[in-house]
């Protein structure tokens, strides 16, 4: 069973689409979290939901919006999506806000050409 | 991430000790991680350790921790080349923070 899952596995657009990436997490977690890591490997939250509520929300450009229906699911979307937008974009999901492990997904490696 | 700093790269030989080290700058997290991520993967947590103790041991893994000095390593013993992979030392202090990630290349 795949505790966190997100999909698509790899996305290739073009430059100026719009764009979204599923997230799932079946651990009965309360805390959701949208990483970007980049080409040198580094990784930045974005965005962190605890209990579908925004808690975390860091200097990232208005063109991405997350969205979270409910507990179990965190979803990105992307608007006119530029060449530095390609990166490798993992969710994530922890059972509380804070002082807990968290469980990633495989992650979805966006490119835009 | 700012509040976690890592060295970037460690090149170490098949079954001779790797050491990676990590600084925070200020952290009441309760617990501070490490993970390993492999090419092409997510990441996955290694171990942890409970910010009151000095060290953890788990196996081939050591965790030690200098609160004073705010200063985290993990030391793998008998590295292997299954233990090619970048590690992040992270805090979750209501921000799930990582540090750089640091590159072990095992060499044979």
């Amino acid at each position: 069973d795949t505790a966190v899952s997100q999909t698509p596995k790899y996305l290739v657009t073009q430059m100026g689409n719009d764009k979204s990436i599923k997230c799932e997490q079946n651990l009965g977690h309360d805390t959701m979290y949208w990483y970007k890591q980049d080409s040198k490997k580094f990784l930045k939250i974005m965005f962190s939901y605890n209990n579908k509520e925004l808690i975390i929300n860091e200097t990232v450009p208005n063109r991405f919006s997350p969205k979270s229906p409910d507990k179990a699911h965190l979803n990105l979307h992307i608007n006119s999506l530029e060449l530095g937008d390609s990166a490798v974009y993992f969710c994530a999901s922890s059972l509380r806000r804070r002082d807990t492990e968290a469980f990633f997904g495989q992650g979805t490696r966006l490119t835009v050409v | 991430g700012e509040d976690v700093e890592q060295s970037l790269f460690l090149s170490v030989r098949e079954g001779d000790s790797s050491v990676i080290n990590c600084t925070y700058t200020d952290s009441s997290s309760t617990y501070l991680y490490w993970y390993k991520q492999e090419p092409g993967a997510g990441l996955q947590l290694l171990t942890y350790i409970f910010s009151n103790m000095d060290m953890k041991q788990d196996q081939r893994l050591t965790v030690l921790l200098n609160k004073k000095d705010k200063h985290l390593s993990l030391r793998i013993a008998d590295t292997q080349t299954g233990d090619s992979a970048i590690y992040f030392c992270a805090e979750n202090d209501y921000k799930l923070s990582f540090g750089a990630g640091t590159t072990v290349t095992v060499r044979a």
